[in-house]
């Protein structure tokens, strides 16, 4: 079975111009993630989704991001315009979005992310 | 607030040798608690996670941890390293309600020396 498929995997960019990214969860997992991580930290939740709905968005700096997840299936996560700062790699990940305690998130590879 | 903290950046050991990988959790609430592993390039794999079964938690590639209530630890083991090891270690906490919700640690960095 395929995994979380993401792309491009890497980007490189001049400051003030729009970039996107695009993720393909698991088949039949509900539940979407998208994670930013900088160099030498973990993973800091961006927005989770579960179906179409942005469920938890609070981390999301959306006067220059923005995400979509239509027909809940892939995702999409935009930067418009990029600043240096946001260089990083973002990751995508899913989960079948159990009720249950034993969910379990599958990650991506990542799209790493260079702003010049 | 939940949190996981972690000891140690970079820890090096000899092929052969204890791997222990250092984690502490802050949760108000009873926690779930996971350890990830992040190959060079590529995305996070699940090694193992506590969700309040057994304390001692069995992973892949020989990894096992220990969920200390009293000491709020979760430190991940393996009892010989081997060099496909190396690798950077997340550990991170969610609320024992939720899976959905992790907070990462800053990750530590596991080398092996031949």
């Amino acid at each position: 079975e395929a995994g979380v498929v993401q792309s491009p995997r890497y980007k490189i960019i001049e400051k003030k111009q729009p970039v996107a990214f695009w993720c393909n969860p698991i088949s039949g997992h509900n539940t979407l993630y998208w994670y930013l991580q900088n160099l030498g930290q973990g993973p800091e939740l961006l927005i989770r989704y579960e179906n179409e709905e942005a469920v938890d968005d609070s981390q999301l700096p959306k006067d220059r991001f923005s995400a979509e997840r239509l027909k809940g299936v892939d995702s999409t996560l935009k930067i418009q315009p990029a600043e240096l700062g946001d260089s990083a790699v973002y990751l995508c990940a899913s989960s079948l979005g159990l009720a249950e305690r034993t969910d379990t998130q599958y990650f991506g590879p990542g799209t790493r992310l260079t702003v010049l | 607030a939940q949190s996981v903290t972690q000891l140690g950046s970079h820890v090096s050991v000899s092929e052969g040798a204890l791997v222990l990988l250092r984690c502490n959790y802050s949760s108000s609430v009873p926690p779930y608690l996971f350890w990830y592993v992040q190959y060079p390039n590529q995305g996070l794999q699940l090694l193992l996670k506590y969700t309040s079964a057994a304390t001692l938690v069995k992973g892949i590639n020989g990894f096992e941890a220990e969920f200390k209530k009293s000491e709020t630890s979760f430190h991940l083991t393996k009892p010989s390293a081997h060099m496909s090891d190396a690798a950077e270690y997340f550990c991170a906490v969610s609320e024992y309600s939720s899976a959905s919700k992790i907070i990462f640690g800053s990750g530590t960095r596991l080398s092996i020396r031949p």
